[in-house]
């Protein structure tokens, strides 16, 4: 079992629609969880970043994680076609003080007009 | 968020060559960096891990003396690809990390595309 898992897509929303991207983790006491995303040719940027329980809300982006359930979503809400993109879910464990980010292997989202 | 940047952006070389890659963080202090390689359409894959002061940890199946890093400052860490192969020719991303409260994500840099003839 990878250690962070994601639907690798791609994932097709109509523009104006949620775009709902997920992931689960095998890590019981992983305590930060992070989603980026990565346009093709460059380099991922940091979106959101969430700890507890619970949606985090960021303009059009919430986070919801569940620590129970082991799963950490990412909702994009009116999407856009410039939302089109690679989106990374990544977990930083608890044995870990150093940064070190188990990543997923991405989930690609294409927002049609 | 904090600002990280690579030098060069792109390179191509040739084969035999060695190639130094520069990454700095710009308005943080950065206790460690990470090296990152990426393949078209592939997930990203940590090479190496570096603190400020001490010697890189490499992860499995990466050839420590192929790729130099050294970690020179609280802001700058550097990636040589040493006699570089066409093999090695990828994207290849830093990023760092400050741990604190204020930094406690990696903030990537904008990456380094390596193509060797």
């Amino acid at each position: 079992q990878k250690e962070v898992e994601q639907n690798s897509g791609p994932l097709s929303v109509p523009e104006g629609a949620i775009a709902s991207l997920n992931c689960t983790y095998s890590d019981r006491v992983s305590q930060s969880f992070f989603w980026y995303r990565q346009y093709s040719g460059k380099s991922p940027e940091l979106i959101m970043s969430i700890y507890s329980n619970g949606d985090k809300e960021d303009g059009r982006f919430t986070a919801q994680l569940n620590k129970a359930s082991q799963y950490v979503s990412l909702l994009i809400r009116d999407s856009q076609p410039s939302d089109s993109a690679t989106y990374l879910c990544a977990v930083k464990p608890l044995y870990n003080q150093g940064g070190k980010l188990i990543f997923g292997q991405g989930t690609e989202l294409s927002v049609k007009p | 968020g904090a600002v990280v940047s690579q030098h060069p952006s792109r390179v191509i070389c040739k084969s035999g060559t060695s190639v130094k890659i520069e990454c700095r963080s710009l308005d943080f202090q950065a206790t460690t960096m990470f090296w990152y390689r990426q393949f078209p359409k592939k997930s990203l894959m940590l090479m190496a891990t570096s603190n400020e002061g001490s010697k890189a940890t490499y992860e499995q199946g990466v050839e420590k003396d192929k790729f130099l890093i050294n970690h020179a400052s609280l802001t700058l860490s550097t990636l040589t690809v040493t006699s570089a192969h066409p093999e090695d020719s990828s994207f290849y991303i830093c990023s760092a990390y400050g741990g604190t409260a204020s930094y406690n994500e990696q903030f990537f840099g904008p990456g380094t595309r390596l193509t060797v003839l």
